[in-house]
């Protein structure tokens, strides 16, 4: 199982981008890369997901270099309401079947006014 | 589009009393389930997951069990809870882009 390596906290401000970095060296050939956000008290929600290159939705851009050797959240313009804990997690979503996920520490974003 | 239910939401228990915490799902059939728990400002850790009815593995040692006596009926119990037991208790759901949570139950034992 690959594992994930992210800064334990951050601080921004409203209306900036953030980005937070995730370094998995030892992804495997079926990993993805998923974010989950975590509000208190609440379960982990899905951002976004993503296996090469870009990926962007309605909340979130998710950038992959080839190596896959990292990928890197990108929050755009974020408001108070993103502050949360984010984690970055890999694992195998092609050969079916049970879907083991290890969640890190993740990490703490601070947006302040 | 899946629910996942828990109850209770909120939970404070004395040390050696038992633990019964239920997850049932919704909008989907023969799920792959799991249990996590998450301490105070700490990361989530798996428990249990189950891939069908009567199948349970553990991840790590612990005086906690699960049971899945239905397709989408997962259930968390203790017969003697400990301190350690505190914590956030979140029941998932496999879904094709990764696990969908529940709202959780708080344990407090004191």
């Amino acid at each position: 199982l690959a594992k994930t390596t992210q800064p334990i906290s951050m601080d921004s401000y409203e209306g900036q981008e953030v980005n937070i970095t995730c370094s998995h060296n030892n992804i495997a050939t079926n990993d993805y890369i998923t974010w989950y956000q975590q509000f208190p008290s609440q379960g982990p929600r899905f951002i976004i997901q993503g296996y090469k290159t870009k990926v962007t939705n309605e909340v979130a851009s998710l950038f992959i270099p080839a190596d896959r050797k990292s990928s890197t959240l990108s929050l755009p313009r974020v408001s108070l309401s993103d502050t949360a804990v984010y984690y970055c997690l890999v694992g195998d979503l092609i050969s079916g079947g049970y879907n083991k996920l290890i969640f890190g520490a993740g990490t703490r974003l601070a947006v302040h006014p | 589009s899946q629910t996942i239910h828990q109850w209770p939401a909120t939970l404070v228990q004395p040390v050696g009393s038992p633990l019964s915490l239920e997850c049932t799902v919704e909008g989907t059939s023969n799920p792959n389930l799991y249990w996590y728990r998450q301490a105070a400002g700490r990361g989530l850790q798996l428990l249990f997951y189950s891939v069908g009815i009567g199948q349970i593995s553990s991840e790590v040692p612990q005086n906690l069990s699960a049971s899945r006596p239905q397709d989408r009926q997962f259930i968390l119990s203790s017969k003697k809870l400990l301190l350690s037991d505190s914590g956030f208790y979140l029941c998932a759901c496999q879904r094709q882009t990764g696990q969908y949570f529940g709202p959780g139950t708080r344990l407090t034992v004191t």
